[in-house]
């Protein structure tokens, strides 16, 4: 079975600063690890996937996240947050084979203060 | 290639009554998973249906149902509502063939009084 745990659910941070967004994961399979960004009354977007490739991975906006298996960790970071980033973000897991739903994390909301 | 969309965007029901929302895929993406978000629980799989089948099920009562047509668009429906059922539900495609991405529509935000 697999769980995502989000550290905090509401973060804040200075316009300009570092954002920093935890995400652990448990499986007992090899995972594939998403990050999704839900603006207010819209769905989900994907910001970044890792699938067993480069265990850096840049998304869009900005964002990249490292996935390290050793602290089951796939923390999403961006060196300078911008208004437009204050949104809810969620960390997800599934198996990396089959057919199986996502699991998601409870989210985190990113504020960012001018 | 449009996104996925689902209808309607919003919708309020009394308790006891049902309702039935829609999704539309993106273009050639044959399976439909649904999610039901609240503040509380977060987002929880509800259902997932691949080539007009249900191939995945989370945990939810009987009340919630789906189904899937030819052309892909799914429907689900929640017959006799409570007020726990306010949410927003999100409907999310992907062509089906192992664990893609998968892509989602805006939402239905569901208010039960």
């Amino acid at each position: 079975a697999q769980s995502v745990t989000q550290l905090g659910s509401h973060v804040s941070v200075s316009e300009g600063a570092l954002v920093l967004l935890r995400c652990n994961y448990s499986s007992s399979v090899p995972p594939y690890l998403f990050w999704y960004v839900q603006y207010p009354n819209q769905g989900l977007q994907l910001l970044l996937k890792y699938t067993s490739a480069a265990t850096l991975v840049k998304g869009i906006n900005g964002f990249e996240a490292e996935f390290k298996k050793s602290e089951t960790s796939f923390h999403l970071t961006k060196p300078s947050a911008h208004m437009s980033d204050a949104a809810e973000y969620f960390c997800a897991v599934t198996p990396s084979s089959g057919n199986t739903p996502l699991v998601f994390g409870k989210g985190t909301r990113l504020s960012v203060i001018a | 290639k449009a996104g996925v969309t689902q209808t309607p965007r919003y919708l309020i029901k009394t308790r006891g009554q049902q309702v039935t929302l829609s999704c539309s895929p993106i273009s050639g993406h044959r399976s439909v998973s649904w999610y039901q978000q609240t503040p509380g629980q977060g987002l929880q799989f509800l259902f997932e249906y691949f080539s007009e089948t249900q191939r995945n099920k989370g945990n939810f009562p009987g009340r919630f149902s789906g189904r899937q047509f030819s052309n892909s668009r799914s429907e689900m429906n929640v017959s006799t509502l409570e007020l726990g059922d306010s949410a927003l539900y999100l409907c999310a495609s992907t062509n089906g063939q192992g664990q893609e991405t998968q892509y989602f529509g805006p939402g239905t935000r569901l208010l039960v009084l």
